[in-house]
């Protein structure tokens, strides 16, 4: 089993939608990214957590440390949202390094 | 001000070959890191430097892999024999010291036939 789950794989909205991906971990974390990859293959860091919400515009991102879940949302979806976002997680005692989960390839249909 | 780049943005070349790899991370960035990106598959950790300390190498998936960091600035990663399993997006990033957020360049696309 990863150690990072994400879900879903795919998603497929339309605009305007509220759209929620989820990451799942099984290991201690000191902090949780969540990364967006557009189709030209660029990566742009969205978010870093180590606890509570982060909201960036129509972007929120939640995490709960107990049950070690995180989840992105967008509110108001536009096609221009469509990339692959994907989770990523600092292990504990692991230094920097950080464990990707699958990704979420999200389409928004205008 | 300037991201992180890489180059070349894409490589094709022969298995069996070495091939050299180049990332500028931020200037003023201490911190920096290769990923590889295999098709169909998610970002895998290759290797981590920082400042002047022995890079962490733990991601390197073998020996033919090789990375180096000059000046505390431009880093080369190098592949050494190249197979056909080697092909990927090898990605770079860098940060600041002590900051978890990560910058990352564009990307190599690298082909091996």
């Amino acid at each position: 089993k990863n150690e990072v789950e994400q879900s879903p794989q795919n998603l497929t909205a339309q605009e305007g939608e509220f759209i929620t991906i989820n990451c799942s971990y099984s290991v201690g974390i000191s902090a949780l990214h969540w990364l967006q990859q557009h189709p030209g293959g660029g990566i742009v860091s969205l978010f870093m957590l180590s606890s509570g919400k982060k909201k960036h515009g129509r972007l929120i991102a939640t995490i709960n440390i107990q049950e070690k879940h995180s989840s992105l949302h967008i509110t108001a979806s536009h096609p221009r949202d469509s990339a692959v976002y994907i989770c990523a997680v600092r292990r504990n005692n692991a230094g920097n390094m950080l464990t990707f989960g699958g990704g979420t390839r999200l389409m928004v249909k205008p | 001000g300037a991201g992180v780049s890489q180059s070349p943005s894409n490589k094709v070349t022969e298995k069996g070959k070495d091939v050299e790899l180049r990332c500028d991370p931020i200037s003023g960035h201490t911190a920096l890191y290769w990923y590889r990106q295999s098709l169909g598959q998610g970002l895998e950790f290759l290797i981590y430097f920082q400042g002047n300390s022995a890079p962490d190498k733990s991601g390197l998936p073998s020996d033919r892999f090789s990375a180096e960091r000059t000046g505390g600035s431009v880093s080369t990663l190098t592949i050494q024999r190249t197979q056909q399993e080697d092909s990927a997006v090898y990605l770079c990033a860098s940060s600041y010291v002590g900051a978890y957020e990560q910058y990352f360049g564009p990307g190599t696309r690298l082909t091996v036939t």
